[in-house]
């Protein structure tokens, strides 16, 4: 079965810290596409990141980078310098090759940015 | 990506009553979502949109409950029927813009509603 964890419920900073949020997720396929989505208090789903479970480069987009690690089943997201704008949650999430379109969520982590 | 707009973007109903939910694109899209998001939890795949035929259903959802339409390539609808409290939640329109499996779902703004 596919499962996406985020073992981090909430998380809280002070402005300009950096910060990593995890994701595990666990599937028996090999090829499966991740995910990383950032929902503000807004509430819409704002894209961030998709990665190919074929290319383990870690990328790097101003202040935020993604560790994609097959070997431990993760894909972090650090955040560096944080603003307060980063505020939101954070959902990553997993995609099949096969089977139904269907993206699996991680339960999201709640970021906290203090000033 | 695509621009992609819901109505309503938020209402409160009672109990009993129905509410359709409105998902635009503005370019035509190979497939269309609908997910639901209850308070505080993460994002659940109501149904996939089919264009021209029926939904196709996740389990736990049926056709009775959330009836969806999706008359062309850009426009769907999802109706939640005979609504209780526990149908209180965001629902969320998502489109995938290609047919390339590996595609980015893009989400829509969201319609959040609270049932009485």
């Amino acid at each position: 079965a596919q499962k996406v964890t985020q073992a981090q419920t909430e998380i809280s900073v002070v402005e300009k810290e950096d910060v990593t949020l995890d994701c595990v997720y666990e599937t028996r396929d090999t090829t499966y596409y991740l995910f990383w989505y950032k929902q503000p208090p807004s509430g819409e789903l704002v894209f961030l990141i998709r990665r190919n479970s074929f290319d383990e480069q870690n990328e790097i987009s101003g202040r935020y980078s993604w560790n994609f690690q097959k070997s431990t089943s993760s894909f972090n997201f650090t955040i560096t310098a944080s603003q307060v704008v980063d505020s939101a949650v954070y959902f990553c999430a997993l995609r099949l090759q096969t089977g139904a379109n269907n993206l699996f969520f991680g339960t999201g982590t709640r970021l906290t940015v203090i000033p | 990506s695509a621009v992609i707009s819901q109505k309503p973007s938020r209402d409160i109903c009672q109990r009993g009553t129905s509410l359709t939910i409105q998902c635009q694109v503005d370019s035509q899209v190979t497939m269309m979502f609908w997910y639901r998001q209850q308070p505080g939890q993460s994002l659940t795949l109501i149904a996939t949109a089919n264009q021209g035929s029926e939904a196709t259903y996740e389990s736990g959802f049926v056709i009775d409950k959330f009836p969806i339409s999706r008359p062309n390539l850009t426009f769907s609808t999802l109706t939640v029927s005979n609504m209780s409290p526990e149908d209180s939640s965001i629902y969320l329109c998502s489109v995938v813009t290609s047919s390339e499996i590996s595609d980015t779902q893009y989400f829509g703004p969201g319609t959040r509603l609270t049932v009485l």
